[in-house]
């Protein structure tokens, strides 16, 4: 099946410092890319919507300037959870799907821990 | 938008028997519907799929059952194994896809 990378696996930062979290569709093409956050024993909470070469799609309640994403290519997405806090800490998913094919591929996730 | 609902939140069988999960949801223009397993720490991975088109769909020990009517799709797990036990995710697709809250299955030996 398709891969999609996510790194890091595990982030700890001190509170503002800004972390950036990359996942990448390694044999496929992602023409959208999806974030969530996930808190324990929660389910996915969709943060975004991203298409290759526009704007994210924010779900209600996500500050876009807090959580800037960026979908350059056709193979990479990045998260940036700017001056992060204690509350921003959770498990980061990102998810990819192809233009032909509403599967979704999930990345192995980033555990964000903010000191 | 769509709403999923999921139950029961956690579910506890024995080897060897069979478990069942439920979802409900909202949008009547939902048309694809997985169900994703998660591992502790690890990311959801597909087990099965179903589209509208189709009421029942089998793969080994798992099946889904959908009923379009009424909105609603389940999952079905016979033979439970311990490997088996994981937190389970139901969603529904049309304009976007949406999460059941999941379900913690454990299988005991």
């Amino acid at each position: 099946g398709a891969v999609v990378s996510q790194h890091p696996s595990r982030v700890i930062c001190k509170s503002g410092t800004s972390v950036k979290i990359e996942c990448r569709s390694l044999d496929f093409q992602a023409t959208t890319m999806f974030w969530y956050r996930q808190f324990p024993k929660k389910s996915l909470m969709l943060m975004a919507t991203s298409n290759e070469g526009s704007k994210a799609t924010y779900e209600q309640g996500v500050e876009k300037d807090k959580f800037l994403i960026n979908h350059a290519s056709l193979t990479l997405s990045t998260l940036t959870v700017t001056s992060a806090h204690p509350e921003d800490s959770s498990f980061y998913i990102c998810s990819a799907t192809a233009a032909d094919n509403e599967k979704l591929f999930f990345g192995s996730g980033t555990q964000l821990s903010v000191l | 938008g769509e709403n999923v609902e999921q139950h029961p939140s956690t579910l506890s069988v024995q080897e060897g028997d069979s478990a069942v999960i439920k979802c409900t949801y909202s949008d009547s223009a939902s048309n694809y519907f997985p169900w994703y397993k998660q591992e502790l720490g690890k990311r959801p991975q597909l087990i099965i799929d179903i589209r509208s088109n189709v009421g029942e769909k089998k793969d080994q020990r798992i099946a889904v059952t959908l009923n379009k009517t009424a909105k609603h799709f389940s999952l079905h797990i016979t033979e439970t194994q311990p490997e088996d036990s994981a937190v389970y995710f139901c969603a529904a697709s049309g304009n976007d896809m949406r999460f059941g809250a999941g379900t913690r299955l454990t299988v005991k030996p």
